[in-house]
């Protein structure tokens, strides 16, 4: 099956800082990669997400580039703030598994004010 | 997010005992899923189901039982706790498996407690 790997597992910045977040892939057949950032004790919700068919996609201060070839995708967030301190999760997916997304181990990012 | 709920939100019960977690959602999406989060192992998949009456495994199925009668209901039974299953669970739902329309949803989880 699936795997997915995260790095690093704490990311500590300083407020208007940029962070970036990597995971890589095993299945090649996988075809899409969603972002989730949790914030303390509440549930996961998505951020951003990229299908295989682009390379990168961006809203406004968040952006996610994949590289299908290395199989890895990365999350990078500019202008850091303080309400960007949260849990954040990579996960990827493929049209044959029903919609079954496998996580990677989860990034707690901080950003220090 | 309203749409999508859990119950009881928080659980302590005793190893051997039968607990069983709700998840209902308004939405009427076809996919529902479960997940256990422990720190270091993110969100692992406990089950899944893509319609009434249709479950399988995910990646750690083993010592739960899941059932599907209705649409908007997936309730999430342990059916002898044991203390390892003490996690946060969280139900999520999706509209389609489409590779193009694949938000999940999530509930607010369950944190559940085995002693």
């Amino acid at each position: 099956g699936e795997n997915v790997e995260q790095h690093p597992s704490t990311l500590s910045v300083q407020e208007g800082d940029s962070a970036v977040i990597k995971c890589t892939y095993s299945d090649s057949a996988s075809n899409y990669f969603p972002w989730y950032k949790q914030e303390l004790g509440k549930r996961p919700q998505l951020i951003i997400d990229i299908r295989s068919n682009v390379g990168e996609k961006k809203d406004q201060r968040i952006a996610v580039t994949l590289n299908k070839t290395a199989k890895h995708f990365s999350l990078h967030i500019t202008e850091t703030q303080p309400e960007d301190s949260a849990v954040y999760f990579c996960a990827a997916s493929h049209i044959l598994s029903y919609g079954k997304l496998t996580f990677g181990q989860g990034t707690i990012l901080t950003v220090h004010p | 997010d309203a749409g999508i709920t859990q119950s009881p939100r928080y659980k302590i019960t005793e190893t051997g005992r039968q607990v069983t977690l709700m998840c209902h959602q308004t939405w009427s999406h076809s996919y529902m899923f479960w997940y256990r989060q422990d720190l270091g192992h993110g969100l692992r998949l406990i089950y899944y189901s893509a319609a009434a009456d249709i479950t399988d495994k995910g990646e750690v199925p083993d010592g739960y039982v899941v059932s599907r009668s209705k649409t908007e209901n997936f309730p999430l039974t342990l059916e002898s706790a044991t203390r390892s299953q003490t996690s946060v669970y969280f139900c999520a739902s999706s509209e389609s498996s489409s590779a193009f329309y694949n938000e999940q949803f999530f509930g607010p989880g369950t944190r559940l407690t085995v002693l």
